[in-house]
Formats: C-alpha cells, structure tokens, sequence
C-alpha cells in the first residue's frame, strides 16, 4: 500500500510568492488533515477534509491559505502571497473514517516551506 | 484549551532506559498518541492509549496514563540508537472531528 506522498518536499520562496503544495492520501482514506509545525514549535492543526468537504478549518491562520481537495482524493494547499511567518513544515495526513475510535494518522514526510 | 507540554530535549546512553513526558490540560481528551519521527521521514505511530486506561505495554514501549495528573509517558525499555528521533504526544476528544492535537515533541538522542 502506498503511503501519504506530499510534494515539493523543500520549498524556498521570496517573500510575497505563492506556493501550492501538494498531498496523495492513501486511496480509500475519506479522512484529510494538514497540519504545520514552526520550527522548535508543537504541530498545529490547520484543517480537515473528509472527502471533498471542509470538515474543520478552524486551524487556518487567515486567508492566505487557501486548501481544496477536488474529487476528494489529493490535496491542495496554496500560500499566496507568502510571508516570512510561513515558514515551517507542512505535515499531510490521511485517516479512514473514524466514528469515536482512536484516529490512526498515517502522515506525509512533509514539505518543508522557507520563506526569504 | 488543547495544550500539550512536553520537554524537548532528552539524552540516554545505549542500553539504558528512556522515559519521555507529556502533559496535558484538556481532561476529556478519549484517546492519546505516541508518534515518532526519524529525520527526514514523516510522523510514524508508535501506540496509543485509551482514556480509561492506566497502562499499555507494547515489546519495548510501556505507555502509562494518570489522568488525574494529566500526564502521560512513553518508556523504552533497553534504548538503542535507532530510537533517536523526535517523540510526539498527541490527544482526541470524542467531540469535533477527531483532529489530533500534538505537543513540541522531545528530540531523544541515544549516546553510544
């Protein structure tokens, strides 16, 4: 089974660029969540999809961020115009639907994001 | 609030025991997560725990829970040096959409 692939792996940007990075759920999972983490920080939450739908997007930082998942399989997440505050590493990860058991994420590498 | 603490930092010598920390403020978390993460790779599961449980023990991991206390460990029985990595604890709740909150993570270098 293939796992949760992210891409680029390392994006470095100028201030006031934009960047898309890009997440392949493993198929089957309804469940899509990004997540970031600042360097030395806790990950933060930033949304959840199940399947093409919003579930949650409490954790976007404002709206610069821009996350769509079209047909409900992969997973776009657009910065635009970035800032220096962007920078981090953006976690991807996908989850089968979950009722009220333990959600067992299975996570992406990451894309790491510098902002110049 | 869904604040998860845990010391970032921590050093053990080969063979020794690791015991790592995490506390939480949130007591209607309904489950909590050990993950790790080796450089450059994503975020593995290594076990999780049920709220109503005090202890799980998987080979070499022992998961214990005092949620009066609102604390969780993960300890590594005889460390070795593949287990240097970052561990993450993480909660969920019942309510809301079964998001995970993670703490900073504790990077754990193993000293041969």
């Amino acid at each position: 089974e293939a796992g949760v692939t992210q891409f680029p792996s390392h994006s470095v940007i100028e201030k006031g660029q934009t960047v898309t990075l890009r997440c392949d759920p493993i198929s089957g999972h309804d469940n899509l969540y990004w997540y970031r983490r600042v360097m030395g920080k806790e990950i933060k939450f930033l949304l959840h999809f199940v399947k093409e739908s919003k579930q949650d997007e409490s954790g976007m930082p404002n709206n610069r961020f821009l996350a769509e998942r079209t047909g409900g399989t992969y997973s776009t997440l657009k910065v635009q115009p970035a800032e220096l505050e962007d920078s981090g590493v953006y976690f991807c990860a996908s989850s089968q639907r979950t009722v009220s058991g333990a959600n067992v994420l299975t996570f992406g590498a990451g894309s790491r994001l510098t902002v110049l | 609030g869904e604040d998860v603490e845990q010391s970032l930092f921590l050093s053990v010598r080969e063979g020794d025991s690791s015991v790592i920390n995490c506390t939480y403020t949130d007591s209607s978390s309904t489950y909590l997560y050990w993950y790790k993460q080796e450089p450059g790779a994503g975020l593995q599961l290594l076990t999780y725990i049920f709220s109503n449980m005090d202890m799980k023990q998987d080979q070499r991991l022992t998961v214990l829970l005092n949620k009066k206390d609102k604390h969780l460990s993960l300890r590594i029985a005889d460390t070795q040096t593949g287990d240097s990595a970052i561990y993450f604890c993480a909660e969920s709740f019942r309510t809301g959409a079964n998001n995970l909150f993670f703490g900073t993570g504790t990077r754990l270098t193993v000293i041969p």
